[in-house]
């Protein structure tokens, strides 16, 4: 089963920042925070991920709550290609398993 | 593109049919994986092959029989499949397990199987 829970979906607007929020309360110490988006009828993308420190690329910042019990997916300024399905996974690092959930559904609109 | 690249990209076949579908990455990879993503549905984990070994089989029905000959290629045989098997199958590919500060798969597009 998924360990994370995520709104069911979301939306802003083009040009701002989409801030995409995770739970993960039962999240043990040697598990990584995964981001991945899959944009209609294509395979998940790998977007983003962290174990304790913030970590920016150039699509996403990860921001990890101290006690690591939740995490928010930044998209600094959202386009209308960045609508899609993005998923907030847990990972242990020495699992090949990427369980994924259901998912957040954003909508970014014009 | 992500490296991940299955073939075909659509099938449709009879409950009675036997098929393959077909996964090759040209990433250098070592683990290979095959999903199953019915509608609406979150995408569920089927097989995991590492170094050609299968490490995970998450209970799949015997009509679904994965191979892996090289860490290059994953085939998943089909034979006498349900039309519930309807879904799109998605390959994926990463460096086995994560190493320190993880390391991410790739998927390919994957194929829309309609059984009929």
């Amino acid at each position: 089963d998924a360990k994370t829970t995520q709104p069911p979906s979301m939306d802003c607007a083009e040009g701002r920042a989409a801030n995409l929020p995770c739970n993960h309360s039962t999240i043990s110490g040697n598990e990584y925070v995964y981001w991945y988006r899959q944009i209609h009828s294509q395979g998940p993308q790998y977007i983003i991920h962290g174990l304790k420190n913030n970590e920016t690329n150039e699509m996403a910042s990860l921001i990890i709550t101290e006690d690591r019990k939740s995490s928010t997916l930044i998209l600094p300024h959202a386009t209308l290609r960045d609508t899609a399905v993005y998923y907030c996974i847990v990972r242990m690092d020495s699992s090949y398993k990427l369980i994924f959930g259901s998912g957040t559904r954003l909508l970014v609109r014009p | 593109e992500t490296g991940v690249t299955q073939t075909p990209r659509h099938l449709v076949m009879g409950m009675t049919n036997k098929k393959s579908l077909k996964c090759e990455q040209h990433l250098g990879h070592n683990a290979m994986y095959w999903y199953k993503q019915s509608a609406k549905k979150p995408l569920e984990l089927m097989f995991v092959y590492s170094l050609e070994e299968r490490v995970e089989n998450n209970s799949v029905p015997s009509r679904f029989s994965p191979e892996c000959p090289n860490s290059s290629h994953l085939f998943l045989h089909l034979h006498t499949l349900q039309p519930e098997d309807s879904a799109l199958y998605l390959c994926a590919s990463s460096q086995g397990r994560t190493p320190i500060g993880g390391t991410e798969a790739f998927f390919g597009q994957g194929t829309r199987l309609t059984v009929v």
